[in-house]
Formats: structure tokens, sequence, C-alpha cells
């Protein structure tokens, strides 16, 4: 069964922190992964994309990475904002996307 | 580039009602676009994928017939919750994959959410 799991399920920080979320899958045929933010009542936004091939991509603050053996994702997000508080969205794309349950993530003063 | 918006944003109507839901590509053409609902804290479901000019194609478990979908144009397609009740109560968000050009070509972007509550 196609599946893609997050983790933390939320998590807290303070403003001018770094923080890392996960996100492991097991997909078949895999395609692709990206890693979207959606704010809270708004459609998700693409961060990053990365194929097969990619081990890392970055996006300003974050930095997406792959390990296509282990079949594990992250996203590393450096210092911390407080308009980075938000759900990020672990996706995989094999003939549809599968989406992962999502971080929720609250960054405070 | 690829923008894509979503009408209304959010909807209050009584149960029995239907209710539309439009989803646009602003500056580009999408062959395809898809309707995903998001129950609070969980993640997105797809319901269906529509190509421009022929039938939607729904996911499992999804009625076709509750949830009209039309594609009539590659910059717009059409939601419409018939008969709606409050459980179809959700956030319901489209995307659309561009037609063509530019590494993006089948990417999804997606819409701001249409926010239905159903009284």
């Amino acid at each position: 069964k196609n599946q893609v799991e997050q983790s933390p399920q939320s998590l807290i920080i303070l403003e001018g922190k770094n923080c890392t979320l996960q996100c492991n899958y097991t997909v078949s045929p895999f395609s692709n992964l990206r890693w979207y933010k959606q704010d809270t009542g708004r459609g998700p936004v693409s961060l990053t994309i990365m194929t097969f091939s990619e081990n890392t991509k970055s996006n300003g603050r974050y930095t997406a990475t792959l390990d296509a053996d282990t079949k594990q994702s992250s996203l590393h997000i450096t210092a911390s904002q407080l308009s980075d508080s938000a759900s990020y969205i672990c996706v995989v794309n094999t003939d549809k996307l599968i989406f992962g349950t999502g971080t929720r993530l609250q960054v405070f003063p | 580039g690829a923008v894509v918006s979503q009408h209304p944003s959010w909807v209050i109507c009584k149960s029995g009602t239907s209710v539309k839901i439009e989803c646009r590509s602003l500056d580009f053409q999408a062959t395809t676009m898809f309707w995903y609902r998001q129950f609070p804290k969980q993640s997105l479901m797809l319901m269906a994928t529509s190509n421009e000019g022929s039938k939607a194609t729904y996911e499992q478990g999804v009625e076709k017939d509750k949830f009209l979908i039309n594609h009539a144009s590659l910059t717009l397609s059409t939601l419409t919750v018939t008969s709606a009740h409050p459980e179809d109560s959700s956030f319901y968000i489209c995307s659309a994959s561009r037609a063509s050009g530019g590494p993006t070509v089948n990417e999804q972007f997606f819409g701001p959410g249409t926010r239905l509550t159903v009284l």
C-alpha cells in the first residue's frame, strides 16, 4: 500500500531556531517527492520538488533532502520566522499524488 | 506564473441546496484539473480528476452524482455539490496541471481552497 508518513505531527519552536521535519514513504513506482507549505485555510504552496536522482534541493531558508534508498526525506528550516507557522506536507508522486498527513509547525516569538 | 484561483473562498448554505465552486487557472492552460477535499487536521484527499472536454474520473467512494464536475475549458473547472448535507462541510481544494511548456509540465498548482459549511 502506498503510504507517506510524517513526523513529528506537531512542533513548536522559538523564532530564529532551526528545525527538521521528516517524511518516510512506501510508494512505488516513485516519480518525485514534493514538500508543500499550507497555511491555515489556504491551499498548499510548493516549496521543493525532487526527482529520484536528486539528494538535496534548497529554496531560501528551506532545504529538502532525499534518500531514495531508505525512502526518506527531510525538510530543514533555517532561522525560523513567525510566518513559517503552517502545516508542511510531504507528497510523493507515483501515478497520482500521495499526501502525508503533515507536520503542524508553530513558531513563537 | 501558474496561479490558480477558486471562487468563492467560503460559502454557507442550507441543507438540501446545491453549491457550485469554480476553479480557474489564471495564467496558463490546464489540461487536467483535480479536486480534493480536506477535513480538519487531515490530509488532502483526491476526489476526482478531470480533463478538459471529457468526463471526470472519480476516486473510489466519491459519488459522481453528488459531486458534479465540469471541465469545459482549459482554464475553468467547476465542482457542484448537489443536495448538500452537513457531512459535506469541508475544505475543497482544486489543482491544475500545466498543458505544456517548461519544467513545470504536469506539476500540480493548487488553488487557495473553498470552505463549505452546510447548516
